[in-house]
């Protein structure tokens, strides 16, 4: 039973640039939440899908985005990148029964330079 | 006011020690609770959910204190495979709410 996973696992881009992350939710989970994860910090809600429409989101600015797909995937894009965009990005999927919690993905490392 | 408090640490504790974690939770309508578990560069893990009743896993104990919005972690006869951060989580609705973790080594 394959978990969550992730791609691309590193990635460097440069100021400006824009880049999509990508998740596949563990079976049979509908549900994908994305997280920043900032170096010492605890992961940052950054939005939730759910039924393909974002169901909700965090303090984020509309620079982040992103889209699930039919089969539950789903992409993060981040344009215009910051050097403070600089992270772990982490995808997590659920199931219709939060209190089972969630399972990540491993992770995109973003670099910004 | 943050929606979950931990102590960061960092915690330095022999093997075979216990160690205890806290956490606090600002919104009374949090209704799920959990500690995961977080190793160096790699992704959270779910180490155990947290009920009112308190639960225990082998050498984990959780609790869970609704009255104080306080959650707790013991870790009884330390290993050094311990070593990770610890990070308390709340869920309100769907959404999951993290700590900024409590980094815990274990020193031979």
């Amino acid at each position: 039973d394959a978990g969550v996973t992730q791609s691309p696992t590193h990635l460097i881009k440069t100021r400006g640039q824009q880049v999509t992350l990508r998740c596949s939710p563990k079976s049979g989970h509908d549900t994908v939440s994305w997280y920043q994860q900032a170096l010492g910090q605890g992961p940052q809600f950054i939005f939730q899908y759910y039924e393909e429409e974002e169901r909700q989101r965090g303090n984020f600015p509309d620079r982040f985005s992103g889209h699930q797909f039919p089969n539950y995937s789903s992409e993060l894009n981040v344009n215009a990148l910051l050097l403070g965009d600089s992270a772990l990005y982490l995808c997590a999927s659920s199931g219709d029964r939060v209190e089972y919690g969630y399972t990540f993905g491993s992770g995109t490392r973003l670099t910004v330079v | 006011r943050k929606e979950v408090e931990q102590d960061p640490g960092p915690f330095n504790v022999p093997e075979g020690a216990t160690v205890a974690f806290n956490c606090t939770y600002s919104n009374s309508a949090s209704q799920s609770f959990f500690w995961y578990r977080q190793d160096c560069r790699k992704e959270p893990k779910l180490l155990m959910s947290v009920y009112s009743s308190g639960n225990e896993d082998g050498r984990f104990t959780a609790q869970l204190n609704r009255a104080s919005q306080y959650i707790s972690l013991l870790i009884r006869d330390s290993k050094l495979s311990d070593s990770a951060t610890y990070l308390c989580v709340v869920t309100r609705g769907n959404q999951f709410y993290f700590g900024t973790g409590t980094s815990l080594t274990v020193i031979p």
